[in-house]
């Protein structure tokens, strides 16, 4: 059974930074590349970022480039998205999805649970 | 990049039909697969439809999904609507990043 679950979320103040991790298992991780997604209350879904299989590729919202990176270590399974210089519209509940293929971008079959951050003073 | 129009919701009574459709801004609907997402208040998001009209095992062949290049937009069409497809629904498509559509709620009468 493919799960994915998110950690990292929390209360951060403005301009702070925070590492959300994505724990995968159920599949093989490195065949499929792997995608950060968020809802902000009361608002629609919103692409992140995104990793190809083996990392050597990565794309960005212009919401966030410069601010976070998406990283992953295929040894543990596991996606990264370290999120720095935080600001409130950043507040969001941040799902982890897995692409249908190997590159960045394209279809998402699974998604966790989602990790809520909250940028706050 | 291109951006993905909407309609806010759609309403419609148990049994009935109803259409969403989801408008590309700039290019063709047609150069890039397009999916389908429901998000249930509390649950995360699930596909109902992906690279335009396959359905996922699991989802009841109620849900189906085509694109129009006339109109640039890409469609999900749910019939014998039942209380539990009450959701929001997401289309969600790429040209090097991923995209996705404003949403629609859709309420079940």
């Amino acid at each position: 059974e493919v799960q994915l679950v998110e950690s990292g979320g929390g209360v951060v103040r403005p301009g702070g930074s925070l590492r959300l991790s994505c724990e995968a298992s159920g599949f093989t991780f490195d065949d499929y590349g792997m995608t950060w997604v968020r809802q902000a209350p009361g608002k629609g879904l919103e692409w992140v970022s995104g990793i190809n299989w083996n990392g050597g590729d990565t794309a960005y919202a212009d919401s966030v480039k410069g601010r976070f990176t998406i990283s992953r270590d295929n040894g543990k399974n596991s996606l990264y998205l370290q999120m720095s210089s935080l600001r409130a519209e950043d507040t969001a509940l941040y799902y982890c999805a897995r692409g249908k293929r190997p590159g960045h971008s394209g279809s998402l079959d699974y998604w966790g649970q989602g990790t809520l951050v909250t940028v706050s003073s | 990049n291109f951006m993905l129009t909407q309609p806010h919701s759609v309403s419609e009574s148990p049994g009935k039909t109803i259409t969403i459709s989801c408008t590309r801004s700039s290019g063709s609907i047609a150069t890039n697969y397009v999916q389908w997402y429901q998000l249930r208040p509390g649950s995360s998001p699930t596909t109902v439809i992906y690279e335009d009209n396959q359905r996922p095992s699991g989802v009841p062949d109620r849900f189906s999904g085509s694109i129009d290049s006339s109109s640039n937009s890409a469609s999900l069409t749910i019939s014998g609507l039942r209380p539990e497809d009450e959701a929001d629904y997401y289309c969600q498509s790429y040209d090097g990043t991923n995209v996705f559509g404003t949403g629609t709620k859709v309420t079940v009468l």
